[in-house]
C-alpha cells in the first residue's frame, strides 16, 4: 500500500482556518487523495476525496500539489466539533479497502 | 436516509467464548466491509461482501469469519476468542465493490476477559 505522512497532532483555535498537511510521495498515477475523519467514540467519517483537481465540498476543501506529492485538508472555520482524527489515505482507483495510517490529531480551542 | 447500523454497540465475554456482530447498510448499499480498530495497530481491514460472497479478506486467522444475506445485511463471527481481540469491529457499506465511498458504522466494542 502507498503509504502518507501526516504529522501526529495539530491544534487550532475554534472559528479559525485548519491546513492538515499530508505527504505521499510515492503515489503513483491511479491513487486517488481520501480524507477520513474519526470523532472519539465514532466510526470513521469520509470528508472528502480528489486526484489531481482540487476539490470542495461542505465539510472542507482538498489542495492537491501539482506533482501529487502532497496534499493539504483545509477546514474553513473549525469547530470544537471538528476535534477528530483526520486520516489522509492513498486508494487505488481498483482497491477493495482502505488503509489508514496513524493519522493527525486536531484538537480545537475553544 | 438513515446511516449504518452495527449492532451490539457493546459487548463483554471471556476467552474461549465465540461472537457474532451484525451491520445493516445504508439503504441500497450492497457492499459491506469489516475493519478491525485496536490501539495498537490502528485500522485494519477484515474481509469485504458483495451479492452474498466474500469477495477480499485481510490477514486475519480462520477464527474470524462473516457473511452476508440477501437483503445486504452483514454478519462476523469470531471463534474461540483469545484477550488479543478486544477491539472496535467497524463496518462500512458502499453502493458497490471498489472505490466508491464507504461509509462507516459507530462500531461494536468487544471486551474479551
Amino acid at each position: 500500500d502507498a503509504k502518507t505522512t501526516q504529522p501526529n497532532s495539530m491544534e487550532s483555535n475554534e472559528e479559525e482556518p485548519v491546513h492538515l498537511p499530508c505527504n505521499h510521495s510515492t503515489i503513483s498515477g491511479t491513487d486517488y487523495i481520501h480524507w477520513y475523519r474519526q470523532l472519539p467514540s465514532q466510526g470513521p467519517e469520509y470528508v472528502i476525496h480528489g486526484l489531481t483537481s482540487n476539490v470542495n465540498n461542505r465539510m472542507a476543501s482538498l489542495a492537491i500539489a501539482e506533482d501529487r506529492k502532497s496534499s493539504t485538508l483545509i477546514l474553513h472555520r473549525a469547530t470544537l466539533r471538528d476535534a477528530a482524527v483526520y486520516y489522509c489515505i492513498l486508494r487505488p482507483s481498483n482497491d477493495y479497502k482502505l488503509s489508514f495510517g496513524a493519522g493527525t490529531t486536531v484538537t480545537v480551542r475553544a | 436516509k438513515a446511516g449504518v447500523t452495527q449492532t451490539p454497540r457493546y459487548l463483554i465475554k471471556t476467552r474461549g467464548q465465540q461472537v457474532t456482530l451484525s451491520c445493516s447498510p445504508i439503504s441500497g448499499h450492497r457492499s459491506v466491509s469489516w475493519y478491525q480498530q485496536t490501539p495498537g495497530q490502528g485500522l485494519q481491514f477484515l474481509f469485504e461482501y458483495f451479492s452474498e460472497t466474500q469477495r477480499n479478506k485481510g490477514n486475519f486467522p480462520g477464527r474470524f469469519s462473516g457473511r452476508q444475506f440477501s437483503n445486504s445485511r452483514s454478519e462476523m463471527n469470531v471463534s474461540t476468542l483469545e484477550l488479543g481481540d478486544s477491539a472496535l469491529y467497524l463496518c462500512a457499506s458502499s453502493l458497490v465493490p471498489g472505490p466508491d465511498t464507504q461509509y462507516f458504522g459507530p462500531g461494536t466494542r468487544l471486551t474479551v476477559l
